[in-house]
């Protein structure tokens, strides 16, 4: 599986959009970009995954770039509820009976009131 | 839906205890996960189930740890006998299909064995 980089840390005021940016440069043309994140305290939450086209939801929005090196998760309108560690995951979306999700550092986003 | 259930949500021992925690999945998800979270060693994957089969046992960390999965709703994480050093957080996870990491956690279980 490629390895992510991500940044430790960035924060955003509250109302404005976060964009929190992920470098998977060794990616295959089979894995998918997955974002994940945990809120203190709690359990990781799926936010969204995408492969080659950038993604909406209710959460967030992903945007892949062409040659799909990296990619930037967005939250368009951050509250103080989003501050959470964000970790972007790349993953074969069928890769024999491993289906472990691999966590790294993560980006830790603060934001401020 | 009540999301992934875990149960307790604290549990402190002592040494040599044995320790169950327990999981009820989300309903009609097919592939269990069992993961242990610390600071040291950040998010690690235990075992995983599908279809209440042990697929991947490779992370559980010694023969202390047992796992097993009765059936489709429950799930049982076993350390007999606990030590200090299990001390985590321990977090059950399940996903509809058995190909997609879109996987939903549970709230964990903050394990302390003094």
């Amino acid at each position: 599986d490629a390895k992510t980089t991500q940044p430790t840390s960035m924060d955003c005021a509250e109302g404005r959009a976060a964009n929190l940016p992920c470098n998977h440069s060794t990616i295959s043309g089979n894995e998918y970009v997955y974002w994940y994140r945990q809120i203190h305290s709690q359990g990781p939450q799926y936010i969204i995954h995408g492969l080659k086209n950038n993604e909406t939801n209710e959460m967030a929005s992903l945007i892949i770039t062409e040659d799909r090196k990296s990619s930037t998760l967005i939250l368009p309108h951050a509250t103080l509820r989003d501050t959470a560690v964000y970790y972007c995951i790349v993953r074969v979306s069928s890769s024999g009976s491993a289906r472990q999700l691999t966590f790294g550092s993560g980006t830790q986003l603060t934001v401020l009131p | 839906d009540a999301g992934v259930i875990q149960s307790p949500r604290h549990e402190v021992t002592e040494m040599g205890q044995e320790v169950t925690l327990r999981c009820k999945p989300i309903s009609g998800h097919n592939s269990l996960f069992w993961y242990r979270q610390t600071m040291m060693r950040g998010l690690e994957l235990l075992i995983y189930f599908n279809n209440n089969v042990p697929i991947d046992d490779s992370g559980m960390p010694e023969d202390r740890f047992s796992a097993k999965m009765p059936n489709a709703s429950f799930s049982t994480l076993k350390i007999q006998p606990s030590e200090p050093r299990d001390s985590a957080v321990y977090f059950c996870a399940s996903t509809r299909d058995s190909r997609s990491y879109e996987q939903y956690f549970g709230p964990g279980t903050r394990l302390t064995v003094t």
